[in-house]
């Protein structure tokens, strides 16, 4: 059985400052992808990063950039220079090509001022 | 181009009560995932569908979940005699593709299902 594991319930950053998320996950298998989403309260949820297992670099995408350990089954998030909007909640996800994502329990960003 | 939609956007219903749920995909999109997320929980998959073909309903949590997508396009969640239990967000997500990285899911805004 696959599994997502975010074992951040919450965390908190100040604005400009620099945040990382966790997430462990298990699998069999040998091709799969990786993601971070972020879902807003009461908003949609929105890809905000996505990594393939078979590319040993890590993905980024402006502020965001993963942290991508093959051998450890670990894929955190940083997220720099930290926004207000920011906030939300976000979960890691792993699926193989055209099935169901499966979810970890996500974690609850706050960001201060 | 237009994102995936949802509607109702909230639907509160007696128990007992059949609902029907709506998505439309992002327009040429293949796939469509249907997902149930409880209040402050990760989603859980419930069905999916390539085209009109449903190809998993692993995830349906007992037979009064049914889903449909007739024409490969719009997809119907109905849920009778609804139980208090089936009080969630339903999250519609739809893919261009089945594999590669056209596979990445986008997800509408969801339904909020209240059953009193």
């Amino acid at each position: 059985a696959q599994t997502v594991t975010q074992s951040q319930p919450e965390m908190s950053v100040q604005e400009a400052e620099t945040v990382t998320l966790s997430c462990t996950y298990d699998t069999s298998e040998s091709d799969y992808y990786l993601f971070w989403y972020k879902q807003p309260p009461s908003r949609q949820m929105i890809l905000v990063i996505r990594q393939e297992a078979y590319k040993q670099q890590n993905a980024t995408e402006n502020r965001f950039s993963v942290n991508f350990q093959k051998a450890a089954k670990s894929f955190s998030l940083k997220i720099s220079d930290s926004q207000l909007g920011d906030a939300a909640m976000y979960f890691c996800a792993l699926n193989q090509a055209g099935t169901a994502l499966i979810f970890g329990k996500g974690t609850t960003l706050s960001v201060s001022s | 181009g237009a994102g995936v939609s949802q509607s109702p956007r909230y639907k509160v219903a007696k128990r007992g009560q059949d609902v029907a749920l709506r998505c439309d995909p992002i327009s040429g999109h293949v796939s469509l995932f249907w997902y149930q997320q409880a209040l402050g929980q990760g989603p859980e998959f419930l069905t999916y569908f390539q085209n009109e073909a449903q190809l998993d309903k692993s995830g349906l949590p007992s037979d009064r979940f049914f889903a449909e997508r007739p024409e490969g396009s719009v997809s119907t969640l109905k849920i009778q005699r609804t139980q208090q239990e089936d009080s969630a967000v339903y999250l519609c997500a739809s893919s261009l593709v089945s594999g590669g990285h056209a596979d990445t899911q986008y997800f509408g805004p969801g339904t909020r299902l209240t059953v009193l």
